[in-house]
């Protein structure tokens, strides 16, 4: 099973609104990232977690608080977002988190957007 | 400057011709080198991965890298419809799986 999850696929929330995003994978990968894409640009790296902690924050905003509760599980919790906000959010595991020659898998994404 | 330059796009082509994708990057350090296709409203999809400069080939499809030119291909032979997707050049170092994107290319492979 090389599948990564993500759910919602879609998700519609005010600016007041609290949220969360859900990523799992069942392949063993300690490896787990969030990205952020927007319309026709590549993913932008958002966070990284390695063995469940937290190895990359890229500076995102704290409106953006993301959790690892397990090997499996990767969350992204959402407060107080703003319009540009609204992308595609993507999910990706992989083995060992890099530094070898590992795949990265990605989920298919949520759809996000902030009225 | 960008890392990770690749060839904007779009590209069209007709069916069964042979596509070439382009990139260059700037950080001699980036020691590993992928190719994503992304389908429309899809998650990108890995379609190669090499660690070395030379050829990888798998089906219709061969990745080509040149360290000393800094210069990664991938080409597409036998071009199919269902190719139409846009291409995301990626590399590596050794620095924790981060991967640097190119902005891709968008490919319309016409019947």
């Amino acid at each position: 099973d090389t599948e990564v999850t993500q759910t919602p696929k879609h998700l519609v929330m005010g600016m007041t609104n609290k949220k969360s995003l859900k990523c799992e994978q069942h392949m063993g990968h300690r490896a787990m990232y969030w990205y952020k894409q927007k319309a026709k640009k590549p993913p932008e790296l958002m966070f990284v977690y390695s063995y469940e902690k937290l190895s990359i924050n890229e500076s995102v905003p704290s409106r953006f608080s993301p959790e690892c509760p397990n090997s499996s599980l990767l969350n992204l919790h959402l407060h107080a977002l703003q319009p540009e906000d609204s992308a595609l959010y993507l999910c990706a595991s992989r083995n060992r988190g890099g530094g070898s020659p590992d795949t990265q898998y990605f989920g298919p994404g949520t759809r996000l957007t902030v009225l | 400057q960008k890392e990770v330059e690749q060839d904007p796009g779009p590209l069209s082509v007709p069916e069964g011709a042979i596509v070439s994708l382009n990139c260059t990057y700037s950080n001699s350090a980036f020691q590993y080198f992928m190719w994503y296709r992304q389908y429309s409203r899809k998650g990108p999809e890995l379609l190669m991965y090499t660690y070395s400069s030379g050829n990888k080939e798998d089906g219709r499809f061969t990745a080509q890298v040149d360290k000393s030119s800094k210069y990664i291909s991938l080409f597409i032979r036998d071009s199919q419809p269902s190719d139409s997707a846009t291409y995301l050049c990626a590399t590596e170092g050794t620095n924790a799986g981060k991967s640097t994107f190119g902005d891709g290319t968008t490919l319309t492979v016409k019947p």
